[in-house]
């Protein structure tokens, strides 16, 4: 069976300091990969998602960026924290070819001081 | 991105209540989704709707395909303590998944 691994699973990190969160997917081959953010208002905000390795979409200009270095591992990044990148983040996977399932890690909460 | 119409927004029932709770958006979906949410954890997958007028059970949860494809239901019946969390619905184009803002549910013992 398919597990998506997300970590860490919270983070305290000062303004300006660099990020990296990290999502793994197992049991499955060539997974459409997605970072989600989640504001306290509870919306989903879709930020990347990536149909392959090397391939990443951005939906929205902001201070971060992703990679996909392999085929079923995501990354967040950012070189310098901002406070209004905290939140809650989310890796999520499906299937490609247009799957609609889409399965969420178990997120990371972030808090910028 | 677009957000779907989620109502109500929150929910406090007694224990033993049976709970609806809807979504609804101007597009057309292809696929619904329900989730929950439980405090600090991902969404976990519920139930997945994939035509219209389908209904889909999963235990004491209940959800249905709405016949216009522009929404869609979720029903719990005889609600325990467990069932606390946030619920979302979920909608898929085929290409592009968009979210309702969550129902909150409180089960009073």
């Amino acid at each position: 069976s398919q597990t998506i691994h997300q970590w860490p699973a919270t983070l305290v990190q000062p303004v300006g300091s660099p990020l990296s969160l990290e999502c793994t997917v197992e049991g499955t081959s060539n997974p459409n990969l997605y970072w989600y953010r989640q504001a306290a208002g509870r919306g989903l905000q879709l930020l990347f998602y990536s149909v392959g390795i090397g391939q990443i979409s951005s939906e929205v200009p902001q201070n971060l960026s992703a990679s996909r270095p392999q085929d079923r591992q995501f990354i967040l990044s950012s070189k310098k924290l901002l406070l209004s990148d905290s939140g809650f983040y989310l890796c999520a996977w499906n299937q490609g070819q247009g799957s609609e399932k889409l399965f969420f890690g178990s997120g990371t909460q972030l808090s910028v001081l | 991105g677009q957000q779907l119409n989620q109502s109500p927004q929150s929910m406090f029932i007694q224990e033993g209540e049976d709970v609806s709770m809807n979504c609804t958006s101007s597009s057309i979906f292809n696929t619904w989704l329900w989730y929950k949410q439980d405090p600090g954890e991902g969404p976990v997958l519920l139930i997945a709707l994939y035509k219209a007028g389908e209904l889909t059970s999963n235990g004491r949860l209940t959800a249905q395909f709405g016949i216009t494809r522009k929404d869609s239901f979720l029903n719990i019946s005889a609600s325990i303590p467990s069932d606390v969390g946030i619920y979302f619905c979920a909608g898929f184009t085929g290409n592009q998944f968009y979210f309702g803002t969550g129902t909150s549910l409180t089960v009073i013992p």
